[in-house]
């Protein structure tokens, strides 16, 4: 079975500062595990995947995640914060070769001015 | 290429009505999924289609809640007798025709928002 825990609601950071949003992850198989970012009363927009190559995945806006198999972990970072970046962010599991997508609760990023 | 086409954006139906929710994936995929977010929530899968044919609806209510995937036209997601649990907003999803959409990314459409009052 797959569960991924978004280990924080809400963050709130400075613009310009980095930005550290926290996904742990189960799974029986090798997993696949994606990030979304969803604007308010948008749809999600896929920022970067992981499927077994590199463990660490460069995604658009600046958004990169690493992969921690020891931790089970999928974080999600960027070096400086846009406004822009306000939004709602979702880390994503599934079995490796498998269609089902197991969604996390979410994290809501503020960035402040 | 345009993305992934839902609609309508949004949709209030008052207790007792059926809800009509399309989707239209993105071309070249045959692939479609439904999904529900409650308020505060992540998105639950409901379904997955291909063309004429339910894969797997293990996400899917029991009763009152239907899906399709015709030959010629959008995917439907049908909610007969709507109730006010059934506010949420509905995403629909699509890949790519290979290996029967196993580890292929999903592309998302911008979701229906269901009211019922």
């Amino acid at each position: 079975a797959q569960s991924v825990t978004q280990l924080d609601s809400h963050v709130s950071v400075s613009e310009g500062t980095p930005v550290l949003l926290r996904c742990n992850y189960s799974s029986s198989y090798s997993p696949s595990l994606f990030w979304y970012v969803q604007h308010p009363n948008k749809g999600l927009q896929l920022l970067l995947k992981y499927t077994s190559a590199a463990t660490l995945v460069k995604g658009i806006n600046g958004f990169e995640a690493e992969f921690k198999k020891s931790e089970t972990s999928f974080h999600l970072t960027k070096p400086s914060a846009h406004m822009s970046d306000a939004a709602e962010y979702f880390c994503v599991v599934s079995a490796s070769g498998t269609y089902k997508y197991i969604f996390g609760t979410g994290t809501r990023l503020k960035v402040l001015a | 290429n345009a993305g992934v086409m839902q609609n309508p954006r949004h949709l209030v139906r008052r207790r007792g009505q059926e809800a009509r929710l399309r989707c239209s994936p993105m071309k070249g995929h045959s692939h479609v999924y439904w999904y529900r977010q409650l308020p505060e929530e992540g998105l639950k899968f409901m379904v997955y289609l291909q063309k004429e044919n339910i894969i797997d609806e293990s996400g899917m209510p029991k009763e009152r809640f239907s899906a399709e995937f015709p030959k010629e036209g959008p995917s439907i997601l049908r909610i007969q007798q709507v109730v006010r649990g059934d506010s949420a907003a509905y995403f629909c999803a699509s890949s790519p025709n290979r290996d029967r959409g196993r580890g292929e990314t999903q592309y998302f459409g911008p979701g229906t928002r269901l009211l019922v009052l």
